[in-house]
């Protein structure tokens, strides 16, 4: 089981430009959760999908959105980006109503 | 709002001291309550959980127990190593969204 596996691993954008963040689910995982962690933080909860939909999300603004396929892997998209967006994104997955979620190594975004 | 609040740190210790890093939560209802694990450059791997009152997770030396009377969930190892040096994470979750604290890093001495 290759657990949960998100790409890139590090990237590079400017500032105004938009950037798509991928993530595949551990087997027999259904809902796919995505965190923001800036540099000496917590992570911080973006949104969830489960059943192809957003189910939930946190305080991020509409810049922020996401996508989950039929395979349950998913990708956040994040426009107009801006130098704060800069952070370690991280994706977990879980079973639903079973609570624990496993995590990806995290994409590293870096805006300029 | 639910809210995770953990010592700051950075916290030094020497090998095979006592640590105790402590946490508290503030929850509408009754979470389940984990600590995460970062180590340099890598994501978050799970350490330990409990999912109801008075339930002590475990693992690699590793105790927290769920305590409701006091909202808390301290993290303690006996003896700690150099190779538990990392940030730790204390969280609750509910309805598969996980909530964290800020995180505390921890430095072992040899």
């Amino acid at each position: 089981d290759a657990g949960v596996t998100q790409s890139p691993t590090h990237l590079i954008k400017t500032r105004g430009q938009q950037v798509t963040l991928r993530c595949s689910p551990k087997s027999g995982h259904d809902t796919v959760s995505w965190y923001q962690q800036a540099l000496g933080q917590g992570p911080q909860f973006i949104f969830q999908y489960y059943e192809e939909e957003e189910r939930q999300r946190g305080n991020f603004p509409d810049r922020f959105s996401g996508h989950q396929f039929p395979n349950y892997s998913s990708e956040l998209n994040v426009n107009a980006l801006l130098l704060g967006d800069s952070a370690l994104y991280l994706c977990a997955s879980s079973l639903a109503g079973f609570g624990e979620a496993f995590f990806g190594q995290g994409t590293r975004l870096t805006v300029v | 709002g639910d809210s995770v609040t953990q010592m700051e740190g950075p916290v030094t210790l020497s090998e095979e001291a006592f640590l105790t890093i402590n946490c508290t939560y503030t929850a509408t209802g009754y979470p389940s309550l984990f600590w995460y694990v970062q180590y340099p450059g890598e994501g978050l791997q799970l350490l330990l959980k409990a999912t109801k009152a008075d339930d002590k997770g475990s693992n690699k030396g590793f105790e927290a127990t769920y305590r409701k009377e006091t909202t808390s969930f301290h993290l303690e190892k006996g003896s700690v190593q150099v190779s538990d040096s990392a940030v730790y994470f204390c969280a609750q979750g509910r309805d598969d969204k996980i909530i964290f604290g800020k995180g505390t890093r921890l430095h072992i001495l040899p």
